[in-house]
């Protein structure tokens, strides 16, 4: 099966720091990129990060910027995202995807994310 | 960064009914495009990509149209399963950007 299972999450006071892990399963993790999606609680969807499938391409929103870090460990086929100096608003369910990106772009699977709180 | 607007926020329907959603973008993105739907409680589910392409799986009442910077994904005879929120993605540059999203209720 297809899939991708995010980890890492938890509580930690503005300032703190956090990795988010992501770990795939069911196909050949290093073809794809892979992206984190972050939701905070009832609001919408924000892109955050992306990374090539070999990690020489790394792309952030600009308010994580300076921030936070992606990278990936192909043998373990598995995605990371650092949190440094976490702010309230970065709180959220933070969903891992992997991305097709060649002719088309699109994000087709999905975790079910790992909840990040900020709070003192 | 290009703003996508996704408009209405929230629309109440019927089964049965056929639905629009419209997206539109800050400046011409081709048909660099895609929506996403997401039910309460779960993942974002891709729907369609390249602005019309529909994801493998997706039921053929969800279709996708547009290309610039004015798009709109149509749902006909909407279905119990379809009353979730949808999204529209573009994926011309970096930074990408959802739309806020548009809630279809009952």
């Amino acid at each position: 099966e297809v899939q991708v299972v995010e980890s890492g999450g938890g509580l930690v006071q503005p300032g703190g720091s956090l990795r988010l892990s992501c770990v795939a399963s069911g196909f050949i993790f290093s073809r794809y990129w892979m992206g984190w999606v972050r939701q905070a609680p009832g609001k919408g969807l924000e892109w955050v990060a992306n990374i090539k499938h070999d990690g020489s391409e790394k792309y952030y929103v600009d308010s994580v910027k300076g921030r936070f870090t992606i990278s990936r460990d192909n043998a373990k086929n598995a995605v990371f995202l650092q949190m440094n100096s976490l702010r309230d608003e970065d709180l959220g369910l933070y969903y891992c995807a992997r991305v097709y990106d060649g002719a088309y772009y699109y994000m087709d699977v999905w975790g079910r994310g790992t909840t990040v709180t900020v709070s003192s | 960064a290009i703003q996508m607007t996704q408009s209405p926020s929230s629309l109440s329907a019927s089964v049965g009914d056929r639905v629009t959603i419209t997206c539109r973008a800050s400046q011409d993105i081709k048909s660099d495009l895609g929506w996403y739907q997401q039910r309460p409680g779960k993942a974002p589910k891709l729907l369609i990509y390249a602005t019309s392409t529909l994801q493998s799986g997706v039921p053929s009442r969800f279709s996708g149209s547009g290309s610039g910077t004015d798009f709109t994904l149509t749902i006909n005879s909407l279905q119990p399963e379809d009353f979730a929120t949808y999204y529209c993605l573009h994926d011309h540059e970096y930074p990408l950007t959802f739309g806020g999203g548009t809630k279809v209720e009952i």
